[in-house]
């Protein structure tokens, strides 16, 4: 079975700042890796996806992501935080291409002025 | 455009009521989910279907039914055994697991 941790329910960082919200994941076969984000009252977006090409993906709106094995971490890196960032972030994993997604429990992510 | 649409946004419902959320997609995706979502909870699933005519339960299926009668549709049920229906839900679909779900905008139901 898969699983996924995302370390910190809340993350603030200062506008202009390095974004950094941490995924750890465990799975027993290669997994596929995915980050969303959500605004709120707003369904879920995909803001990028690793699935075993490159290791380190770039997704929507300047964020990146780098799956690193033998950390078993996928964490989401932006370098520069704008006030539009504003929202929560899900880490997700499946192990398999027709498996279904497991869920981290999300970080907030707050942009002080 | 293509996408998933969830109706209505916003729902209120009386105790001991029954109520459907529709969940309606144009994207051809053959697997679709319902997501419960409360704060600090993350997502939790209720129930999802990989084809037409059949679903399965996901981890808190108690409370809630669905069907799946037709490849774009998967309405939702709370019914009144449901405990605690107050939450936003949602509805996604995939064609396959690799390529990530499609979100709807959820709907927010308030028992009252």
């Amino acid at each position: 079975a898969q699983s996924v941790t995302q370390l910190g329910s809340h993350v603030s960082v200062s506008e202009g700042a390095l974004v950094l919200l941490r995924c750890n994941y465990s799975s027993s076969v290669p997994p596929y890796l995915f980050w969303y984000v959500q605004y709120p009252n707003q369904g879920l977006q995909l803001l990028l996806k690793y699935t075993s090409a490159a290791t380190l993906v770039k997704g929507i709106n300047g964020f990146e992501a780098e799956f690193k094995k033998s950390e078993t971490s996928f964490h989401l890196t932006k370098p520069s935080a704008h006030m539009s960032d504003a929202a929560e972030y899900f880490c997700a994993v499946s192990g398999a291409l027709f498996e279904k997604l497991t869920f981290g429990t999300g970080t907030r992510l707050t942009i002080i002025p | 455009d293509g996408g998933i649409t969830q109706s209505p946004k916003y729902l209120f419902r009386k105790e001991g009521q029954n109520v459907t959320l529709s969940c309606e997609q144009n994207l051809n995706h053959d697997a679709m989910y319902w997501y419960r979502q409360d704060p600090g909870q993350g997502l939790r699933l209720i129930y999802y279907s990989q084809i037409v005519n059949d679903f399965q339960k996901g981890d808190i299926a108690e409370g809630y039914s669905v069907s799946r009668e037709k490849k774009e549709s998967f309405p939702l049920t709370v019914t009144s055994a449901q405990k605690n229906p107050t939450a936003f839900y949602l509805c996604a679909s995939s064609i396959r697991t690799g390529d990530g779900y499609t979100f709807g905008s959820g709907t927010r139901l308030t028992v009252v």
